[in-house]
């Protein structure tokens, strides 16, 4: 059973725009959210993370947003660029000592 | 400052053949883990370390998975015998002291196929 689901496998974004990549969890327990970035061949590198005790963490560009009742994150990149295109995945972990639970990846592709 | 390092980057075996994995973490991090992706999903956790202690290895398959990191700093991971669904890329990554916020940092990964 997945706990945290990207249903968007893949996004196509226009340059300049703006991109929002949804990710949705099950697990109650998850106490602290993650999105990291994959570009092909190298490991995930981390980007932007969001406590269970807020509901918007902003840096730079890239924003996420977190509904705790609807078991709910998105991150929204603004102004959308050509380096952006890469594999998004949403992370989620509970307290305690454990790894994180990653959902499957959305593939973003921004179009100029 | 010196990332995450795994070798090799890539290895083809055949089933039921035996292969190792071998990861050096980011000078001074505590926190060691080895994650399985395969193809098309998400990174799956497989064993957690703090410093050369197993934290939690419940989702790794005990019968042919086997992993150490005897001095708290490198870590291999081995595979025994080697099954089809075994080809994945398998992640290293580290932490300063593996708590809640505390970042994971990624090697680029070993990308094994099992013909």
């Amino acid at each position: 059973d997945q706990q945290v689901k990207q249903n968007s496998p893949s996004l196509s974004v226009q340059e300049g725009r703006i991109s929002i990549l949804n990710c949705d969890y099950t697990n109650s327990m998850f106490d602290y959210f993650l999105w990291y970035k994959k570009y092909p061949a190298e490991g995930p590198t981390f980007l932007i993370s969001i406590s269970s005790i807020k509901d918007k963490n902003e840096d730079g560009r890239f924003t996420v947003f977190l509904n705790k009742s609807a078991k709910h994150l998105s991150l929204h990149i603004v102004p959308s660029q050509p380096g952006d295109s890469a594999v998004y995945f949403c992370a989620a972990s509970p307290v305690g000592p454990d790894g994180l639970t990653f959902g499957k990846g959305t593939h973003l592709i921004i179009q100029p | 400052e010196a990332g995450v390092a795994q070798s090799p980057r890539y290895k083809i075996i055949e089933k039921r053949q035996s292969v190792a994995f071998w990861c050096n973490p980011i000078s001074g991090h505590a926190t060691l883990y080895w994650y399985q992706q395969i193809l098309g999903q998400g990174p799956k956790l497989l064993i957690q370390f703090q410093n050369n202690g197993v934290v939690d290895d419940s989702q790794l398959p005990k019968d042919r998975f086997s992993a150490e990191r005897l001095k708290g700093v490198d870590s291999t991971l081995k595979i025994q015998p080697a099954k089809l669904e075994d080809s994945a890329v398998y992640l290293c990554a580290s932490s300063l002291v593996g708590t809640l916020t505390d970042t994971q940092y990624f090697g680029p990964g070993t990308r094994l196929t099992v013909l």
